[in-house]
């Protein structure tokens, strides 16, 4: 069975332009979460999809923004980007919504220049 | 690989001994608490979880404690190998609302 798939591996965008990221969870997960990870900040909450519902939010500006498809498939983006927004972007599916077992994807790696 | 952490709390043991990862959480009222191992340039992995009724929860080679009067969890892994070296995650999850991950510990397994 296939694992979470995200893409791209990785990315270099400039301050003030926007990106999208993908996740393919897992055949027959529902649920989606999104997390950032930095050095200095570790691993955060972003937020989480769950059959097409953003169920939870984490702290972060309304600069990033996510939707999930039907398929379960789910897009983070960040508008207007910042040096700051450098991270490992991670996504986890599981079978229901914020299930302690969740499946991590490898990560998509965000520079800001 | 990539760094998850460029000042995490490091643990370096012998292969073949036992491991205890520690980890102080903040939410008394935190429903579950889990522990998630992420090697280099990989995602997290889902190691164990325990409800927050339990005070111990065994698994294949791990075992987590949970102790709530003094809000302290641990990760034993007992003969370790090589293949646990990584950075090792504790988090909590309160009210099935977002997950809070600790910062980190590096285990490093020495042959």
């Amino acid at each position: 069975k296939a694992g979470v798939t995200q893409t791209p591996r990785y990315l270099i965008k400039t301050r003030g332009q926007q990106v999208t990221l993908s996740c393919s969870p897992i055949s027959g997960h529902r649920s989606v979460s999104w997390y950032q990870q930095t050095p200095g900040q570790g691993l955060q909450f972003l937020f989480e999809y769950f059959s097409e519902t953003q169920r939870n939010k984490g702290n972060f500006p309304g600069r990033f923004s996510g939707r999930q498809f039907s398929n379960s498939r789910s897009e983070m983006n960040v508008s207007t980007l910042e040096l700051g927004d450098s991270a490992l972007y991670l996504c986890a599916s599981s079978l229901a919504s914020l299930n302690t077992e969740a499946f991590f994807g490898q990560g998509t790696r965000l520079t800001v220049v | 690989g990539e760094s998850v952490g460029l000042h995490l709390p490091t643990l370096s043991v012998q292969e073949g001994d036992n491991s205890i990862i520690n980890c102080a959480y903040s939410n008394s009222a935190s429903d579950y608490f889990i522990w998630y191992k992420q090697e280099s340039g990989k995602g997290p992995q889902f190691i164990i979880d325990i409800r927050s009724n339990m005070d111990k929860r065994q698994g294949q080679r791990v075992t987590v404690l949970l102790n709530k009067t003094v809000k302290h969890l641990s990760l034993q892994i007992a003969a370790t190998q090589p293949g646990d070296s990584a950075v090792y995650f504790c988090a909590e999850m309160y009210n099935n609302n977002d997950m809070r991950f600790g910062a980190g510990t590096r285990l490093t397994v020495k042959p």
